[in-house]
């Protein structure tokens, strides 16, 4: 199964772009990117998918490598609001057609004032 | 608020014992997923259903399972309870299963405490 590995931790100042990696160098070729948050103890938030065009919504850009081995997720103008637990998920398809998520560890985003 | 619902809130319970968690979808969607997160382990899925069949199946044990009803609700059974159960369970929405209806609305979570 496809693995994600992110840093643990990460700083950024406030209005700085937060640039978040992440490594998923054994997907697969149909397999697609997924990035969500957690603040606190909440239900995780959606923020942004692809599978291997960069994209862009209005809360951040996903920029896929061309090999597929890794992601980026882009908040452009970080606020203290994105203090936060981003998580990298690939969802990985099997051959009974079924598929399930896997999760990494996360990053824990700290936007500094 | 996503519009997912979490019933109860807060459960505790004694271990070897059965609890069910329910989970009411947004309304009109057709998927609903169920998570555990536990302080180390992180977010774990566990099983995806998609309008009363199972989809996707993540490392949920055996002595946990779940299911989807007609009216799209879904619960979760755990049973023969441990202590390393104790966890929050969230369950999420989307409208469909692939990747283009698939995004996820979670609920607040039920937190599952087994002494």
């Amino acid at each position: 199964d496809a693995k994600t590995t992110q840093p643990p931790s990460m700083d950024c100042a406030e209005g700085r772009a937060a640039n978040l990696p992440c490594n998923h160098s054994t997907i697969s070729g149909n397999e697609y990117v997924y990035w969500y948050r957690q603040i606190h103890s909440q239900g995780p938030q959606y923020i942004i998918h692809g599978l291997k065009n960069n994209e862009t919504n209005e809360m951040a850009s996903l920029i896929i490598t061309e090999d597929r081995k890794s992601s980026t997720l882009i908040l452009p103008h970080a606020t203290l609001r994105d203090t936060a637990v981003y998580y990298c998920i690939v969802r990985v398809g099997r051959a009974s057609g079924t598929y399930k998520y896997i999760f990494g560890t996360g990053t824990r985003l700290k936007v500094l004032a | 608020d996503s519009g997912v619902t979490q019933t109860p809130k807060h459960l505790i319970t004694a271990t070897g014992q059965r609890v069910t968690l329910r989970c009411s979808p947004r309304s009109g969607d057709l998927s609903v997923y169920w998570y555990q997160q536990s302080l180390d382990q992180g977010l774990q899925f566990l099983i995806q259903y998609y309008n009363g069949e199972e989809r996707a199946k993540g490392n949920i044990l055996e002595r946990f399972s779940a299911q989807q009803f007609p009216d799209l609700h879904s619960e979760l059974n755990l049973s023969s309870l441990e202590l390393g159960d104790s966890a929050l369970y969230f369950c999420a929405s989307s409208v469909g299963d692939s990747p283009s209806t698939d995004t996820q609305y979670f609920g607040p979570g039920t937190r599952l405490t087994v002494l």
